[in-house]
């Protein structure tokens, strides 16, 4: 059963640049989150998406955004780089529906440096 | 607010030896509460999973516990082999079955041969 992919693995960017990550979650999952993770902060939540809705969402600014497609897939985009987006971004896979039991389960993640 | 703590930050133990790993929560009405090994660079590996219902978990060497009402879980690493040495991370899921993972800083751990 394949795991969480997340691409890439590695950016980096310059400043007010923009920025769009991937993840395929687990085959049959339908919510996926996203994490930020750096040294000082450990590691925050951005949003989730389930059934291509997004159904939460952590406190950051709307640079930040994100969406679903139809097979689960979901993308990350950070518009208007700055220094401080250098960071591991996490993401995780769910069942997701109503009474859901089930853990999360993790990608890779993708290491963003902004430069 | 929901806050999650883990103490202590680091710990360094020679290879053998039985350890505990502590997590305390700030608001006990937590979903569930999950164990994880993160290895440098890399992403998150689900240790284990704990309802709230539940007292405790057990994986192989790994047990978790986990006390709501004192907002308190433990995770017990039997006989530690070098090959632990991870930073571990506690979350706890926050709001009901849709809600979020809440993590805190993470245990630093060092198993020396």
């Amino acid at each position: 059963k394949a795991g969480v992919t997340q691409t890439p693995r590695y950016l980096i960017k310059t400043r007010g640049q923009q920025v769009t990550l991937s993840c395929s979650p687990i085959s049959g999952h339908r919510s996926v989150s996203w994490y930020q993770q750096t040294p000082g902060q450990g590691l925050q939540f951005l949003f989730e998406y389930f059934s291509e809705t997004q159904r939460n969402k952590g406190n950051f600014p709307g640079r930040f955004s994100g969406r679903q497609f139809s097979n689960s897939r979901s993308e990350m985009n950070v518009s208007t780089l700055e220094l401080g987006d250098s960071a591991l971004y996490l993401c995780a896979s769910s069942f997701g529906g109503t009474g859901n039991n089930y853990g999360y389960t993790f990608g890779s993640g993708t290491r963003l440096t902004v430069v | 607010k929901q806050e999650v703590t883990q103490i202590p930050a680091a710990l360094s133990v020679p290879e053998g030896e039985n350890l505990v790993l502590n997590c305390s929560f700030t608001d006990s009405a937590i979903y569930n509460l999950q164990w994880f090994r993160q290895d440098p660079g890399k992403g998150l590996t689900s240790l284990l999973l704990i309802q709230s219902s539940q007292r405790e978990q057990t994986s192989g060497r790994l047990n978790a516990s986990l006390d709501k009402s004192s907002g308190r879980s433990t995770l017990y690493i039997a006989a530690s082999q070098p090959g632990d040495s991870a930073t571990y991370l506690c979350a706890v899921r926050h709001g009901g079955s849709q809600g979020n993972l809440i993590f805190g800083k993470g245990t630093k751990l060092s198993v020396k041969p």
